[in-house]
């Protein structure tokens, strides 16, 4: 039972560079977010979507843009990283109904240099 | 962006203490308000999930109360443990969004 699945763990990048963000989940759960979390700011929600196809903005979306093409799947990328973008990112998945929980995935810890 | 207050920021306890947190939220737009349990190098987990105005959640020893016409909640933690040392962060669903609050970082000492 997998639950949420984000790769990878750490990455490094350099200024101005891209990468991808990967967010997969097996529990059929339609709503699906990222979070960043930084020292004293808590979890900050940077994207959302209520089901494939469906995206939207959270607080702090610029810099990110995000897709959803599959229930699965939410990655998140980053088109050219910046050293404000250094954080721990989560992604979390529910079914989506009031009374349902997030589920969290384990971090990527991302550093911008 | 909704404004989610969590109290206090810290707080250092004796094991077999008493303990509760504040959550404070906008009150309107509300559909939920989740409490998550975030331990340090973990993931932050479930531990309730309120809709309705007066809603009162228990799982052992911690308990949760809703207050959706004032905007509050809150987490009661009874006879402390060390285990339960952690972040205790709550989440308001306001339409499609849950939006955190900054938490309460619990200590419990032996």
């Amino acid at each position: 039972n997998a639950g949420v699945t984000q790769t990878p763990k750490f990455q490094v990048l350099k200024t101005g560079q891209s990468m991808t963000l990967q967010c997969a989940q097996d529990m059929n759960h339609e709503y699906m977010s990222w979070y960043r979390q930084d020292p004293g700011m808590g979890l900050r929600l940077i994207h959302y979507s209520v089901g494939a196809g469906i995206t939207d903005q959270g607080e702090v979306p610029n810099g990110y843009n995000v897709s959803r093409s599959t229930t699965e799947d939410f990655p998140l990328r980053l088109l050219s990283a910046a050293p404000s973008q250094t954080s721990v990112y989560f992604c979390a998945s529910s079914y989506g109904t009031e009374n349902s929980p997030l589920h969290f995935g384990n971090g990527t810890r991302l550093t911008v240099t | 962006i909704l404004n989610v207050e969590q109290s206090p920021q810290s707080l250092h306890v004796q094991e077999g203490d008493s303990t509760n947190f504040t959550c404070s939220f906008p009150s309107s737009n509300f559909y939920a308000l989740h409490w998550y349990r975030w331990e340090t190098a973990k993931s932050p987990e479930a531990l309730f999930v309120m809709t309705l105005n007066g809603d009162e959640k228990k799982k052992g020893r911690i308990s949760a109360t809703l207050n959706t016409k004032e905007g509050y909640s809150y987490l009661y933690i009874k006879g402390s443990q060390p285990e339960d040392s952690a972040t205790y962060l709550c989440a308001p669903r306001h339409t499609d969004k849950l939006i955190f609050g900054t938490g309460t970082r619990l200590q419990v000492f032996p």
